[in-house]
Formats: structure tokens, sequence, C-alpha cells
């Protein structure tokens, strides 16, 4: 079945450690997003993807880096420099180009829940 | 500037009776999307509903209507015959273009139903 994964789905860290959460989609979408949540808040952009090696500051992308070897793959690290990680972290993927397909509809990971200690 | 509002933090409904959930938009892109998303308390996004800015009419998808209304920008969402299992989070979000498209949410409605 085409989707995408996150792993893991619950994540603890101490302060001061760097932590990756891992986004893989196998519906061979060429952009692909990094959104915070938190409580009671919508959806913040962090990065943002078009292609393989290109991605694109979302509005809360400091303390955050990412990288997008592959077009499958498109993990997220959340840098000691984050002062406040502790969120629901959501990947999210949508088919390429500006025009391609009347929605232009995101399709969701499951998510990963960061804890710090 | 883009933005998405929705003013209604939470809602009750009865069980079988029909519920509108809000969303204004503000965004000087003249091709726009609205979508709407069902979040339960497992986290994932449910995809319910799409609305092009250049649509003529409003979409529908089984139970669920946008009722789209361009002049006032707005794009609210409505559950026909509500069911226990619609009880969650409900996210207004608007596509706009942004280099790519790039997507803003609003912060939530959170429905409850009741039997």
């Amino acid at each position: 079945d085409g989707g995408i994964t996150q792993s893991p789905k619950y994540l603890f860290r101490k302060e001061g450690q760097n932590v990756t959460l891992s986004c893989e989609q196998n519906l061979n979408h060429d952009a692909m997003y990094w959104y915070r949540q938190d409580p009671g808040q919508g959806l913040r952009l962090i990065y943002y993807s078009q292609i393989v090696n290109d991605f694109q500051k979302g509005d809360i992308a400091e303390g955050y880096s990412v990288s997008r070897e592959k077009k499958e793959s498109f993990p997220l690290t959340v840098t000691s420099a984050q002062k406040n990680p502790t969120a629901f972290y959501l990947c999210a993927s949508r088919p390429g180009g500006l025009w391609s397909g009347s929605y232009n509809e995101q399709f969701f990971g499951p998510g990963t829940r960061l804890t710090v200690l | 500037a883009q933005k998405i509002t929705q003013t209604q933090p939470g809602m009750f409904v009865q069980e079988k009776e029909a519920v509108t959930l809000d969303c204004t938009y503000d965004t000087s892109d003249p091709s726009y999307g609205l979508f709407w998303y069902k979040q339960p308390s497992s986290g994932e996004m449910i995809f319910l509903i799409y609305q092009g800015s250049y649509d003529q009419q409003n979409a529908t998808e089984g139970r669920y209507s946008l009722n789209f209304q361009k002049a006032r920008k707005s794009a609210n969402l409505v559950i026909s015959a509500s069911q226990l299992g619609d009880s969650a989070m409900y996210f207004c979000a608007m596509r706009y273009t942004s280099g790519t498209y790039k997507y803003i949410f609003g912060t939530g409605t959170r429905l409850k139903v009741l039997a």
C-alpha cells in the first residue's frame, strides 16, 4: 500500500540532544513538508522540499534542519538550538509541480510525538 | 499575507443532526485552494473535502459539503447527519502559491457529537 510512514511514533529526548525524525513515502511524490503542531494550535510549516537536493525554510525553521537526498525520504533533525521542541510533528507529501493534479492535496503521515525530558 | 481563521474552538452537535464549522480566509492570490481535514485523537490528518477558487459549484463529498462564499472569503464545512465517529478536531487549510504550493492552517475546531 502506498503511503507515508513516520518513525518513531513517540520519541523522548534529553535537553541538549539532537534527534532525527524519519519520514518516508512510497507515493512517488516530489514535494514533501514538515509541520509542527502544538496543543490547541494548527499546523505550522517548518521546512519543505520540492525536489531532491532542494529544500526551503518555512515559517518556524530555527532550531531545525532537514535533508532530501532521496525522493522518498525527508528526515527532520531537531537540534539543541530549538528552545521548545516538545510537540507533535507531521510529515506530508504531494504530487510534484505547480499544476499537477486538480486537488494538490497533501497526504499526511501518522506523526511523531516528541517530548523533551 | 495569507490567513485562515476558525473562530469556534469547540462545538457540540446531537447525533444525526447537521453542523456547520466556520472558516474565513484572506489572500491576494487569485488562484488558491481550500481544504478541510479531520484529526481524530490518534493524530493523523484525514482529508475531507477540497474547493478550488475557480470552482463554480460548492464541493460535496458524501456527508461533507463546503459552503464556499468567495465574496465573503468564507469556506464553511457542513457535516450532515452527524455520527459519533465525527468527534474530532477539524482544520481548515488554504493552498496558495509562493514559488511552489504552500499551505496555511487554521487553529481548528473541536467537534463533539452527543448520543
